[in-house]
C-alpha cells in the first residue's frame, strides 16, 4: 500500500542529545513536510522540501535540522537547541505543483524529554 | 504570519445530531482543506475545496469555501460514535506565485455521547 510510514512511534529524548525522526513515503510525492503538534494547538509548520536536495525553513525551524538526499524520505534532527522539543512530531507529503495540492500525513511521532 | 481562527473548541453532542464548525481568515485563502485527527495519528484528509462557493460532500460530511474566500464550513450529519476526533481546517492563501504552506486552525474536538 502506498503511505507515508514514520518511525520510531515514542522516542526519548536525554539532555544535550540530538534525535532524528525518520519519514519514508511511497506515494512518488515531490514536496515533504515536517509539522509540530502541542497539545490543544494545530500544527506549526518546522520544515518543507519540494524537491531532492532542497529545503526551506518553516515558521518554527529553530533547533532543527533536516535532509533530502532521496525523494522517498525526509529526516527531521531535533538538536540540543531545541530547548522544548516534548511533542507530536508530523511528517506530510504533496505533489508538487501550486499550491493547491493536498497533504496527506503520516501517524507521527511523540517526542519526549528523560 | 496568516492566521486562522476556528470555532468552536469543543463540542459534545447526542449521537445522531448534526454538527456544524467553521474556520475564519485574517487573509484571502484559495485552497481550503478540513481533516480529521483521532488520538495518537495523523490527519486523515476528508474534504478538499479549490473555488469559492464551492459545496463538497463526502458520506455525511459537507464543506463550503465561503464566498469571500476568507471561510470555510464543516458540516456532520447525524453524527455516530466514530466521529469523535479533532476536526481542522487548513487554508493555503492566495499567491500568485504559489506556496507550499498550510495554515492549521487549532481544531474542534468533537465528543459523541450514545
Amino acid at each position: 500500500d502506498g503511505g507515508i510510514t514514520q518511525s520510531p512511534k515514542y522516542l526519548f529524548r536525554k539532555e544535550g542529545q540530538n534525535v532524528t525522526l525518520s519519514c519514508e513515503q511511497n506515494l512518488n510525492h515531490d514536496a515533504m513536510y515536517w509539522y509540530r503538534q502541542d497539545p490543544g494547538q494545530g500544527l506549526r509548520l518546522i520544515y518543507y522540501s519540494q524537491i531532492v536536495n532542497d529545503f526551506q525553513k518553516g515558521d518554527i525551524a529553530e533547533g532543527y535540522s533536516v535532509s533530502r538526499e532521496k525523494k522517498e524520505s525526509f529526516p527531521l534532527t531535533v538538536t540540543s537547541a531545541q530547548k522544548n522539543p516534548t511533542a507530536f512530531y508530523l511528517c506530510a507529503s504533496s505533489m508538487a505543483g501550486p499550491s493547491n495540492q493536498p497533504q496527506h500525513f503520516g501517524d507521527g511521532t511523540r517526542l519526549s524529554i528523560l | 504570519g496568516q492566521q486562522l481562527n476556528q470555532s468552536p473548541q469543543s463540542m459534545f453532542i447526542q449521537e445522531g445530531e448534526d454538527v456544524s464548525m467553521n474556520c475564519t481568515s485574517s487573509s484571502i485563502f484559495n485552497t481550503w482543506l478540513w481533516y480529521k485527527q483521532d488520538p495518537g495519528e495523523g490527519p486523515v484528509l476528508l474534504i478538499a475545496l479549490y473555488k469559492a462557493g464551492e459545496l463538497t460532500s463526502n458520506g455525511r460530511l459537507t464543506a463550503q469555501f465561503g464566498i469571500t474566500r476568507k471561510d470555510s464550513f464543516l458540516n456532520i450529519s447525524a453524527s455516530i460514535p466514530s466521529d469523535v476526533g479533532i476536526y481542522f481546517c487548513a487554508g493555503s492563501p492566495y499567491s500568485g506565485a504559489g506556496s507550499y504552506q498550510l495554515t492549521f486552525g487549532k481544531g474542534t474536538k468533537l465528543s459523541v455521547i450514545p
